[in-house]
């Protein structure tokens, strides 16, 4: 079966300039995250949604990034008026239910770089 | 907070050249520990899941430990296929994953 796919692959965009990231989570799989991947760090955990529960937004670095998850499946991380900071690989992940021993699978992730 | 510390963070190993990679961590309620492999410009590959000290995974030539500190990744015999970026992750409490920054190896021919 398909794993976890992300578009686009690489985007670069201006400083101050809105972007789109986009997961589709493996079929059948109710838990889906976004992380942050920066040169020389490890992930970083940016939200959770789980189902038709309230999502958990703690991990969001600023309110320039959002996301939402349409139909509980695909879900979309938008991040305004971007900033050079915020260039990284944003990588998704999905689950099968989001308990804390499910497995999560990730993503090929969408390098985005902010000129 | 949940603190993981990978090391080394770079290895290069002659094929064959058996070796291990340590994760030490720093959690209050450990739930899971898992080990990913990342290979440069994709996301990583699930490999295992820890829960209890003592526990032991193993798959092809790789095999993961659990104490109740660290972990460690044994690779048996390695081969340059086995190059890639080595995750660890720690699960506490609830469903959002800590990570290491990782450890690189390069396996030479």
């Amino acid at each position: 079966g398909a794993g976890v796919s992300q578009s686009p692959s690489n985007k670069v965009t201006e400083k101050g300039k809105d972007v789109e990231l986009r997961c589709d989570p493996i079929s059948g799989h109710t838990a889906l995250y976004w992380y942050r991947q920066s040169l020389g760090q490890g992930l970083e955990f940016l939200i959770y949604f789980q189902g038709n529960s309230a999502p958990d937004k703690s991990g969001l670095p600023s309110d320039r990034f959002s996301a939402e998850r349409t139909g509980g499946s695909v879900s979309t991380l938008t991040i305004q008026r971007t900033q050079q900071e915020d260039s990284a690989v944003y990588l998704c992940a999905s689950s099968t239910a989001g308990r804390s021993t499910d497995t999560q699978y990730f993503g090929p992730g969408t390098r985005l770089t902010v000129l | 907070e949940d603190q993981v510390t990978q090391s080394p963070e770079a290895l290069r190993l002659q094929e064959g050249e058996s070796s291990s990679l340590n994760c030490s961590y720093t959690v209050s309620g450990l739930r899971g520990l898992f080990w990913y492999r990342q290979d440069p410009g994709k996301g990583p590959e699930f490999l295992f899941t820890l829960y209890s000290a003592g526990e032991e995974k193993e798959k092809e030539r790789l095999k993961a430990t659990l104490t109740k500190k660290e972990s460690f990744l044994h690779i048996t015999a390695p081969k340059p296929e086995d190059s890639a970026t080595y995750l660890c992750a720690v699960q506490a409490g609830d469903y959002k994953l800590s990570f290491g920054a990782g450890t690189t190896v390069t396996v030479r021919a």
